[in-house]
């Protein structure tokens, strides 16, 4: 079965710094996702990577995707408030059937003053 | 365009009740899930269907049922409520455009068992 571990779980930052979040994985995968999700609220789909080497930007956050080492990671720039939510990763396992994902635990986010 | 929607957003049972959660997609999506979460641990695929008549089990089936009659809708149905099954559930539908497979999720059930 298909693991996704990310880190780290717990992530606070103050306004304007940098970080990253990883996301590794298990077995051999070719699609990748990440989702975003405020308190309370549904998870709303942020990036999704497709293929090694992918690299997607929105904003202040860049995601990319290396296959080989199944990893991905999730670059935040110059955070802001805005940002705080928890992210999570999720990775389709390529023997298996379309539509089947598998989530990472998330990776809760505060962006302070 | 109303995407996946689920009822009710928050349901309290006792032990040992039924009950169904609904979800309906209009986005003529051929795959649905169903997904747990509990605090701390993501989201844990509980069954999914790849279209009508077809469902299979996912990570955590058990005491749980479900049925695809119709593309649309896929409800997922609590044999005899147990505490352990207090969480937040939430349904996703997926195309596959070029094999993209993005889900898109309901606003979720909040379900709380006494």
């Amino acid at each position: 079965e298909l693991k996704v571990e990310q880190n780290p779980l717990f992530l606070s930052m103050q306004e304007g710094k940098n970080y990253t979040i990883y996301c590794n994985y298990s077995t051999t995968s070719d699609r990748l996702y990440w989702y975003r999700q405020d308190p309370g609220k549904s998870l709303e789909s942020l990036f999704v990577l497709l293929s090694n080497g992918a690299v997607k930007q929105e904003g202040r956050l860049m995601a990319s995707l290396d296959t080989k080492a199944r990893l991905s990671t999730l670059h935040i720039t110059a955070a802001v408030h805005d940002l705080s939510a928890t992210y999570f990763c999720a990775v389709a396992d390529r023997g298996s059937t379309l539509g089947r994902l598998y989530f990472g635990r998330g990776t809760q986010l505060t962006v302070w003053p | 365009n109303a995407g996946v929607t689920q009822t009710p957003k928050f349901q309290v049972l006792k032990t040992g009740q039924s009950m169904t959660l609904q979800c309906a997609q209009d986005m003529n999506h051929e795959y649905m899930s169903w997904y747990r979460q509990d605090p701390g641990m993501g989201l844990r695929l509980i069954h999914y269907s790849v279209g009508a008549g077809i469902t299979d089990q996912g990570e955590v089936p058990n005491g749980y049922n479900v049925s695809r009659s119709t593309t649309e809708d896929f409800p997922l149905r609590l044999l005899s409520a147990a505490p352990s099954q207090t969480s937040v559930y939430f349904c996703a539908s997926s195309y596959s455009v070029t094999g993209s497979t993005e889900a898109f999720f309901g606003q979720g059930t909040r379900l709380t068992v006494v």
